[in-house]
């Protein structure tokens, strides 16, 4: 069974910092590339960034919102990705996702995890 | 990377079809046979329902249908059940940015 299973959300001031994990069973996690995808409370799904295999170079891409702020990475010996959170905004403020992608290039996320609250407040 | 366009609201009565489009541009939707679906119920995460803007994962009924013609993506549910009362997402490959762009979201009603 596929599990991805988000942890480390909370509440954190603004210009602070958290870092997400998310730990994944039961697929090749080496293999697959891993995406974070954020919704703020009652909004849609915003993409966030991706984090390549090792066989892409780990390459990373992020969305313009929150380049040079949030950095992806990963460890294939724990099956789990992180979301580095720094210099947090309230508009920051929502359930992250982390989902995954197989690299194959279809370019969809067919596993999902439960998501996790990330609040930004003072 | 602005959101895809699609509509805040949709319905139909059970046994009905009912379509939601999805319209981005030719960076992202109209460039790329990578548009996505997803379906989302409250407080859940959502699950890919269409992908490569036609084909289905395993599982997903074969009510939920996708195309795409020029910057414009659809899913249409035919047959309406009760159950498919979600929010609907479309997503889309925007390769120039080698990013992805999300709809703002439909919320289909099953009268």
């Amino acid at each position: 069974e596929v599990q991805l299973v988000e942890s480390g959300g909370g509440l954190v001031q603004p210009g602070g910092s958290l870092k997400l994990s998310c730990a994944a069973s039961g697929f090749t996690f080496s293999a697959s590339a891993m995406h974070w995808v954020r919704q703020a409370s009652g909004k849609g799904l915003e993409w966030v960034g991706r984090i390549r295999s090792k066989a892409n170079s780990y390459a990373t891409t992020y969305a313009a919102s929150v380049k040079g702020r949030f950095t992806i990475s990963r460890d294939d010996s724990k099956n789990t990705a992180y979301l580095q959170m720094n210099s947090l905004k309230a508009e920051d403020t929502a359930v992250y996702y982390c989902t995954r992608e197989e690299e194959t290039a279809t370019h969809d996320f067919d596993y999902w995890g439960q998501g996790t609250l990330v609040t930004v407040s003072s | 990377q602005s959101a895809l366009t699609q509509p805040p609201s949709a319905s139909g009565s059970p046994g009905q079809s009912v379509t939601i489009s999805c319209t981005g541009t030719s960076s992202d939707v109209g460039g790329y046979n990578y548009v996505s679906w997803y379906q989302q119920n409250p407080g859940k995460a959502p699950k890919l329902m269409i992908y490569e803007v036609s084909k289905r994962p395993s599982g997903v009924p074969d009510r939920f249908s996708g195309s795409k013609s020029g910057d414009t993506a659809s899913l249409t549910v035919s047959g309406l059940q009760a159950e498919d009362e979600a929010d609907y997402y479309c997503s889309s490959y925007a390769g120039n940015n080698n990013a992805w762009v999300f709809g703002g979201g439909t919320k289909l009603t099953v009268l």
